[in-house]
Formats: structure tokens, sequence, C-alpha cells
């Protein structure tokens, strides 16, 4: 069975850091690129980033561009989401997601809230 | 404000048919495929539609999709008070070189 949690996530500080990660099980994670997709409270789905099965191409939404970092580690079939310089807007339930090419999500994870907060 | 247009709510009656509009450019729909999402209620998102009209296995064939020129349309049929849901489409963006969602619309079966 395919699964993918995330894990990570809690509350932050302005300017403060956070590494999500996303465990993945049932299929060739090595295999497949890879999404973070994010939802603010009551809001609709934002396209974050992505990273290529290999971990060579990484895509960054203009919103988190210089900040978040997209890395995998296909030994540990795990995904990550470093984040820096965190900001309120960056408040948000952050899901993993699985890439078909050339780009749809088959599968996704539960979500892990990331709250940033004085 | 998304790069890909959606009406923020659509409604209809059980039994009925529904459809719901993506709007979009020559940088994403245009030249490129529209997959759609359904989210439940207080659950993760689910792929309903890829490569524009496309359906995974499991999801009935009331659920369609189309695209034509910049725009791309999810049509429901026989609808259920169970597709009470949000709704996005998705694609890539040639010129952010990144991809992109809808704004989402919420279904609501009256």
């Amino acid at each position: 069975e395919v699964q993918l949690v995330e894990s990570g996530g809690g509350l932050v500080k302005p300017g403060g850091s956070l590494r999500l990660s996303c465990a993945v099980s049932g299929f060739i994670f090595s295999s497949y690129s890879m999404i973070w997709v994010r939802q603010a409270p009551g809001k609709g789905l934002e396209w974050v980033s992505s990273i290529s099965n290999n971990g060579a191409n990484t895509h960054y939404a203009d919103s988190v561009k210089g900040r978040f970092t997209i890395s995998r580690d296909n030994a540990k079939n795990s995904l990550y989401l470093s984040m820096n310089s965190l900001r309120a807007e960056d408040t948000a339930l952050y899901f993993c997601a699985r890439i078909v090419e050339p780009h749809h999500f088959d599968r996704w994870g539960q979500g892990t809230l990331v709250t940033v907060s004085s | 404000q998304s790069v890909l247009t959606q009406p923020p709510s659509v409604s209809a009656a059980p039994g009925q048919r529904v459809t719901i509009s993506c709007s979009g450019s020559s940088s994403n729909i245009g030249n490129n495929y529209v997959s759609w999402y359904q989210q439940l209620p207080g659950t993760a998102p689910k792929l309903l539609i890829y490569e524009n009209n496309k359906r995974p296995s499991g999801i009935p064939d009331r659920f369609s999709g189309s695209k034509s020129g910049t725009s791309a349309t999810l049509g429901i049929t026989g609808l259920q008070t169970g597709d009470e849901a949000d709704y996005y489409c998705a694609s890539w963006d040639n010129t952010l070189n990144a991809g992109v969602f809808g704004g989402g619309a919420k279904l609501t079966v009256l």
C-alpha cells in the first residue's frame, strides 16, 4: 500500500526555521518526482516546490524561492522541505505528494501543520 | 490571486449535472495538461482527472474533464451529497517554471 507520512510541523516564531519530512512506502521512491503543496487555514491549495526523482532538478514558487529548499534521500525513502526566514503567511498545512509525469499528483499524505507566530 | 481562475462556488440539485471551469493562459493550460483534485472537508486532496480528460482507476465515470484552448472544465453528472467538496484544477506554467493551482470551487449539492 502506498503511504506518505509528513512530520516536522509545529509552532515557530517569525524569522525561524523548520524542516519538514515526508516518509514514503509502498512504491519505488527513486522512480518518482515529488512535490510539496500547502494550504493556509480556510484557503486553497498552493504549489510550493518540486524535485525530480534523482534530486537533480528542483522548482520553487516565487513566494518561497530563496527561503525554502526541497531535498530527498532515496536511500531513506524520504522527502524534505527546509524552511528558513519563516513568515506569518507561511502558516499552512503542508502536504507531500507523488508526481506522475508530466505533472499530476496521484498520492498524497495527510499533511503536517506549520504555524508561524510570535 | 491564483494564476488559474475558478468560480468560488457552484451548486446544483442531487441527480443534476454541474460544470466547473478553470481559466488560464497560453503559458499554462494552453500548452500543458490539466489535472483536477477533489478535497472533501478535513481530508487530503484526491486526484480526479489527469492529462485533461483521463480518470484514475476507481474514479466513477460521473466525473469527466475537457480542455479547449486556455480553459478546462470538470463535469460531474448524477450529483450526490457525497460530492460536496472543494475542487481544484492544476497545471504547469512555462513562464513561472512552476506548478499552479486554481483558487478552488466549492460544490454545494442542494
